[in-house]
């Protein structure tokens, strides 16, 4: 495809339940983000994944999130025994490689409710 | 609290008013971008700004890099309801690799 895909686009969880959520980046970009986005809110940084390097796991809230990247391309978020202050909108971008200025191309996100 | 504060949080104006978004940190940074998101969507890059003092034009939209590097605006000249939005300022800190957001500035234009 031409730009970032993200599935699903909405989820609806129970509390204690696990979600994984995917992220299809632009072909030939070699890093990967992964953002969450509350209501109305600016992003807050989860983790980075830049070709083959080990990810940048600093921005993930708790250990109940986990992310992998196969094959240098999908991405997958997993989120463990969700809880209700997990909801939130869960962005994707990529970009060509991880400089500064590089344009981040946003993926549609996936909506995340935890009853 | 945010490495990237933004202001106002929120601003409602009429079609053809001119307005200034703000985004400020005590951090340097390498590089200054602002995003447009709209409702149900990513954000969209709008400019890169990288050089202290940089001014970048944009049809309606001018944005200014700080001197210092701490700091960024966005001035809208006689806004119109498709420039409503969510717009976000983001950077790469300076020294440190990491990327932040702002908090973001919601503007509504009415027609």
């Amino acid at each position: 495809g031409a730009g970032v895909s993200q599935s699903p686009s909405n989820k609806v969880t129970e509390k204690g339940k696990d979600v994984e959520l995917r992220c299809d980046p632009i072909s030939g970009h070699t890093a990967l983000y992964w953002y969450r986005q509350s209501l109305g809110q600016g992003l807050e940084f989860l983790i980075y994944f830049q070709g083959n390097s080990a990810p940048d796991k600093s921005g993930l809230p708790s250990d109940r999130f986990s992310a992998e990247r196969t094959g240098g391309s999908v991405s997958t978020l997993t989120i463990q025994r969700t809880q209700q202050e997990d909801s939130a909108v869960y962005l994707c971008a990529s970009s060509l490689a991880r400089l500064e200025q590089e344009t981040q191309y946003f993926g549609p996100g996936t909506r995340l409710l935890v009853l | 609290t945010q490495l990237l504060e933004q202001s106002p949080q929120f601003l409602s104006i009429q079609e053809g008013e001119n307005l200034t978004v703000y985004c400020n940190s005590s951090s340097v940074f390498s590089s200054l971008q602002w995003y447009r998101q709209e409702p149900g969507e990513g954000p969209v890059l709008l400019v890169t700004v990288v050089t202290g003092g940089e001014v970048k034009k944009l049809k309606r939209l001018t944005f200014q890099f700080g001197d210092a590097r701490k700091d960024s605006s966005l001035h809208i000249t006689a806004a119109q309801p498709g420039d409503t939005g969510l717009y976000l300022c983001a950077g790469d800190e300076y020294n440190f690799n990491k990327f932040y957001f702002g908090s973001g500035t919601k503007l509504n234009v009415k027609p």
